[in-house]
This record gives structure tokens, sequence and C-alpha cells, in this order.
């Protein structure tokens, strides 16, 4: 167990929803990160969270968007869906979010999205 | 542009054998952090071990080492003593960045199969 609690676990929804995914870091942690893992495109960063504030931004959508709260939980918000974004979708925490190994990132179990 | 790169989308270890999985990276960036994942079938992500580029030595971690040949950008991930517990996807991944925030970036993965 890594620490990282993220829910729900699976997500069944249909073309055009929106549904919101949710991450609670390592206590301490105070980066989190969002990923999505499909078959086509790998595992695919998506977005960093400092202490509330937005850090990095990878290969993020608009019609996705993430926030950090006060209590450091994230979530992930993803609009309009369409069949492409079936997949899994990992929030991970550091410590930090610098290049150095304190910072490695530690993974929850991930939600696993279907878009019927 | 390719980041990081895994060559071997699979391969074969008899078991208590030592393999290597390969990974090079691009970066211009000095300051840099290499990370090793393994993702089991179970699809959690789960750190291995962490390589910094100013590390004069190569990482290790019990069974796990890192081959760091900075000047030939790769972090080949060496198992010694391959377990059958060892059988899983392996991800390679690259954190670079600085003032625009960090960004991870992931290898597409060697599944390794270890056989008894």
């Amino acid at each position: 167990d890594s620490g990282v609690t993220q829910t729900p676990k699976h997500l069944i929804t249909a073309t055009g929803q929106r549904v919101t995914l949710r991450c609670s870091p390592r206590s301490g942690d105070l980066s989190v990160y969002w990923y999505q893992q499909s078959l086509d495109q790998g595992l695919q960063f998506l977005i960093q969270y400092y202490n509330g504030e937005e850090r990095a931004k990878g290969n993020i959508l608009e019609r996705f968007s993430a926030q950090q709260f006060p209590d450091l939980h994230s979530e992930l918000n993803l609009s309009s869906l369409e069949l492409g974004d079936s997949a899994l979708y990992f929030c991970a925490s550091s410590v930090s979010g610098g290049t150095g190994g304190y910072n490695e990132q530690f993974f929850g179990p991930g939600t696993r999205l279907t878009v019927l | 542009a390719q980041k990081i790169t895994q060559t071997q989308p699979g391969m074969f270890v008899q078991e208590k054998e030592a393999v290597t999985l390969d990974c090079t990276y691009d970066t211009s960036d000095p300051s840099y952090g290499l990370f090793w994942y393994k993702q089991p079938s179970s699809g959690e992500m789960i750190f291995l071990i962490y390589q910094g580029s100013y590390d004069q030595q190569n990482a290790t971690e019990g069974r796990y080492s890192l081959n760091f040949q900075k000047a030939r950008k790769s972090a080949n991930l060496v198992i010694s003593a391959s377990q059958l517990g060892d059988s899983a996807m392996y991800f390679c991944a690259m954190r670079e960045g600085g003032a625009g925030g960090f960004k991870t970036i992931f290898g597409a993965g060697t599944r390794l199969f270890v056989k008894a």
C-alpha cells in the first residue's frame, strides 16, 4: 500500500458526460500528479500540483481540469467524455516536486474509466 | 520528440538469472532524475530505484541496480537473481524541468517474463 488513495476504483459512463476523480496524497506529501494510461498512448503525464498551485502541465486536454484543495487532496475533472478517454487514471504524490530522488512518486491504485 | 526509449517490448529470463532492461533518454537539461517503476498485472505502479543526473555512483536497491552511463544517456535497470514475482511491466521515467515546472516522462515499457 503506497498510502495514496484514489476513488472510485472503477467508473463507467457515457460519451458526453462529466466525471470527477479524487485523489488523497500520502501524509506529508505536497505534490500531486495525474497520469493517464491507455493502450495506445502509454503512460502520459497530465498535470502536477504543489501545495495547491499548478506546477507543471503535460498532455492534458482542454476538456480536462484539475485542482488541489487546502487539505491537499486533488480532483481531476473530465468533461465531454469521448470513447478515447477510456483509460486508467493514476494519481501520484511526492514530498516536493523537483528532480531529486526524495521526490520519488508514490502511485495510487488508479481509477479505471470506461466511456461507452 | 521521444525522450525516453525502451527498445525491448518484451523479454524472457530464467528464474535466478540476471536481466538487463534497457532505457535511453534525451534531455538538454543538466539537472534531471531517472526512475524505474514496476507494474504487475494487478495494475499498481511500484517505485523501484532512482538515479540523479549528478550522482557519481550507480544506484542500487536490493536486487535492483541502475547502470547509469551519462555520456551515452542510458539508464539500464539490472535485476539480479530473477524471481517469478518479477514478471511484470517495467517503466523507465525521467523528470526534468526548472522554473517552468517539472515534468515526468515515461517510456513505453518492457514486459518481463520470468520462466521457472
